[in-house]
C-alpha cells in the first residue's frame, strides 16, 4: 500500500541553526515527491518537489531535499533557519498508477528566536 | 490573480442536510481534487478528477460526491452529512495530474 510517514509530530530548531523535517515514503514505481507548507488559516504552498534526476532538488525560502531511493526518504532541509519558517509541514508522494495523492500527517517546525 | 477559490470558507450544518463546497480554479489545470485535513491524519484524498467528465475515488470517498462538468469547476456534495465528516476540507488543482498542486482557503466543515 502507498503511504507517507512522517516520524515527527514536532521539530525544534533555534534560528540560525539549520533544520532537518524527516519525510520517509512507500509507493510502488518511480516516485513524485513533494514537500508543502502550511501556515495557520492557510491551504497548503508547495515548496519543492522531486520528479527525476539530481537527488538534491532545491525548492522556495531556502528549502532543499534530498532524494534517497535505497533508504526512501526524501528529507527537507534549510541549512539557516529562520522564524517565519515556523509552520506546519507535509510530505506527498503520487501514486503513478493510480493518478492519486498521498500526504503524511504533518510536521510542525517550531523555529524560536 | 492565479487562483483557487472554495465556498463557503464556513459551514456549520445538521445531520442529513445535504449541501455543496464549491470550487474554482482560473489556471485552466486539467487536474483537480479534495482532501480533508484532521488532526494526526495529515490530509486525505476524497475524489479527484483528471480532466472534465473524469473523476476518480481518492482514499476516503465515502459519503461524498463530485462533479466535473466544467474544466475550471470541481464541487464536493454531501448528499447526507454525518459528525463525522466534520473536517477542514481543500480543494487543488495541477496543470497536469503529476505536478505541483494548487490550493484554496480550505472550508472549515461542523456536522451537529
Amino acid at each position: 500500500a502507498q503511504s507517507v510517514a512522517q516520524p515527527e509530530d514536532q521539530v525544534n530548531v533555534a534560528e540560525g541553526n539549520p533544520l532537518t523535517v524527516k519525510c520517509t515514503y512507500s509507493v510502488s514505481g518511480n516516485p513524485y515527491l513533494f514537500w508543502y507548507v502550511q501556515y495557520p488559516n492557510r491551504g497548503l504552498q508547495f515548496l519543492l518537489k522531486y520528479i527525476t534526476g539530481d537527488n538534491l532538488v532545491k525548492g522556495s525560502y531556502g528549502f532543499e531535499a534530498e532524494f534517497n531511493k535505497s533508504q526512501t526518504s526524501f528529507h527537507l532541509k534549510k541549512p539557516s533557519a529562520l522564524v517565519s519558517d515556523s509552520a506546519l509541514y507535509f510530505c506527498a508522494v503520487r501514486d503513478m498508477n493510480f493518478n492519486k495523492f498521498y500526504f503524511g500527517s504533518g510536521t510542525k517546525l517550531n523555529v524560536k528566536p | 490573480e492565479a487562483q483557487v477559490t472554495q465556498n463557503p470558507r464556513y459551514l456549520i450544518t445538521v445531520t442529513g442536510k445535504k449541501l455543496t463546497v464549491t470550487c474554482s480554479q482560473n489556471m485552466n489545470h486539467e487536474y483537480m481534487s479534495w482532501y480533508r485535513q484532521d488532526p494526526g491524519l495529515g490530509l486525505r484524498q476524497i475524489y479527484y478528477s483528471m480532466n472534465v467528465e473524469v473523476t476518480d475515488k481518492g482514499d476516503v470517498p465515502e459519503g461524498y460526491k463530485v462533479s466535473r462538468k466544467e474544466k475550471r469547476n470541481f464541487p464536493l456534495i454531501l448528499e447526507s452529512p454525518s459528525p463525522n465528516q466534520t473536517s477542514l476540507y481543500f480543494c487543488a488543482s495541477s496543470l497536469r495530474g503529476y505536478g505541483e498542486q494548487y490550493f484554496g482557503p480550505g472550508t472549515r466543515l461542523t456536522v451537529t
